[in-house]
């Protein structure tokens, strides 16, 4: 286990609403990015924080959003949701910004729009 | 756009077999990265090479960085069901924020 935790573990809403992921990050660690993972395909880059502060983004629109907690705990927010939306949403932790940094992985959120 | 494609996509081997999956791109990469991810799980770093022509051993796993550093492979000897998984490689590059992931080769080894 890599001490990163998600919650919930999996999740269906319905086109239009709006979703709210959680990752708590491992002890330590002060950045945290978010991947979305097609089913049969490699995570996608959707955002970093790094110190409570946007750090990078990826191709993503901007109804996908972020925050960053003062403990480094983090939540992905997705609002006006898409059938395309559903996938696994992975969280990682690392200790610093920039991707020379290991990052570790929480189990995911699978989440179904229907 | 893939930045990164893997091959083969799928692999079905008997216990015993030695296999090879590669990792390619026309961008060049800081370090590259190699995962397992296991069904219901995040994906598990296995390693991490830098230097272009780096070859790190992981027991039966063999890890190569092309010297361009734009391609890796990953060599399993003497494949054992507990390595079934999806193996995805992944790219950074210096000064970015992002890492960008392969597509993945999903391994199937059957006893």
């Amino acid at each position: 286990e890599t001490g990163v935790t998600q919650s919930p573990t999996h999740l269906i809403k319905t086109r239009g609403q709006q979703v709210t992921l959680r990752c708590s990050s491992q002890s330590g660690h002060n950045t945290v990015s978010w991947y979305q993972q097609a089913l049969g395909q490699g995570p996608q880059f959707i955002f970093q924080y790094y110190r409570e502060e946007e750090n990078g983004r990826g191709n993503f629109p901007p109804r996908f959003s972020g925050l960053q907690f003062p403990n480094y705990s983090s939540e992905l927010n997705v609002n006006a949701l898409e059938l395309d939306d559903s996938a696994l949403y992975l969280c990682a932790s690392s200790r610093g910004q920039g991707m020379g940094e290991t990052q570790y992985f929480g189990p995911g959120t699978r989440l179904l729009v229907l | 756009t893939q930045l990164l494609e893997q091959s083969p996509q799928f692999l079905s081997i008997q216990e015993g077999e030695n296999l090879t999956v590669y990792c390619n791109s026309s961008s060049v990469f800081s370090s590259l990265q190699w995962y397992r991810q296991e069904p219901g799980e995040g994906p598990v770093l296995l390693v991490t090479v830098v230097t272009g022509g780096e070859v790190k051993k992981l027991k039966r796993l063999t890890f190569q960085f092309g010297d361009a550093r734009k391609d890796s492979s990953l060599h399993i000897t003497a494949a054992q069901p507990g390595d079934t998984g999806l193996y995805l490689c992944a790219g950074a590059r210096r000064n970015t924020d992002k890492l960008i992931f392969g597509t993945g080769t999903r391994l199937q080894v059957f006893p």
